[in-house]
């Protein structure tokens, strides 16, 4: 009865590929986040939805898309993948954003080799 | 420009004994600080938290001292138990209306037995 779960878990695959990785969660929350850790352990914020709106857009390359198809899924496409996508990606789901104690709750992460 | 920074990369402590994880921080815009534990192969977990205009929370074993003139955190675990091993990671949340984390690069806690 996992609160935010993430398929695939690992994912190999080779350089030019385009490839998914979904995210959903059953608490019930508004806003969902997806993360990437890299080689060097940094955790940083790539996308965060809220209510289906597009509410943080970090910094990363345009072959990143994420895709709310309702609150409760968000899904992360990655076209073209490069070497420098290797990493575990980490989707986050919080009950809202404008609260004063707001928790995030991660998933289990997707572990990404591209080779 | 890390803006979250936890300079102890390691930290190995006595089951029974006191850990204390530190964190530091730049931005006086932070508003709410997290702490969250991760084990191997798992995403992380949220541990405790502490708003800006507090200076102490606790939570059972775990405490968070918040020194803002400092703009400084620590994670106390008292007793430590071998099932604390894990990295802690520190967080800080930008204020406004979207929830932004910044996480700093973790802490490796090794209690032995």
């Amino acid at each position: 009865d996992t609160a935010v779960s993430q398929t695939p878990k690992y994912l190999v695959t080779q350089m030019g590929n385009d490839k998914s990785i979904k995210c959903e969660q059953n608490l019930g929350h508004d806003t969902m986040y997806w993360y990437k850790q890299d080689s060097k352990k940094f955790l940083k914020i790539m996308f965060s939805y809220n209510n289906k709106e597009l509410i943080i857009n970090e910094t990363v390359p345009n072959r990143f898309s994420p895709k709310s198809p309702d609150k409760a899924h968000l899904n992360l496409h990655i076209n073209s993948l490069e070497l420098g996508d290797s990493a575990v990606y980490f989707c986050a789901s919080s009950q809202d954003v404008g609260r004063i104690k707001e928790t995030q709750y991660f998933g289990p992460g997707t572990r990404l080799l591209v080779l | 420009d890390q803006q979250v920074k936890q300079n102890s990369p390691s930290l190995s402590v006595q089951e029974g004994r006191i850990s204390i994880l530190n964190c530091d921080y730049t931005n006086s815009m932070f508003d709410y600080f997290l702490w969250y534990k991760k084990y191997p192969a798992e995403g992380p977990t949220f541990l405790i938290s502490i708003s800006s205009i507090k200076d102490k929370n606790e939570d059972g074993r775990f405490t968070v001292f918040l020194n803002k003139s400092a703009k400084h955190l620590s994670l106390h675990i008292v007793p430590s138990q071998p099932g604390d091993s894990a990295v802690y990671f520190c967080a800080a949340r930008y204020g406004g209306a979207t929830n932004k984390l910044i996480f700093g690069t973790g802490t490796l806690l090794a209690v032995q037995p």
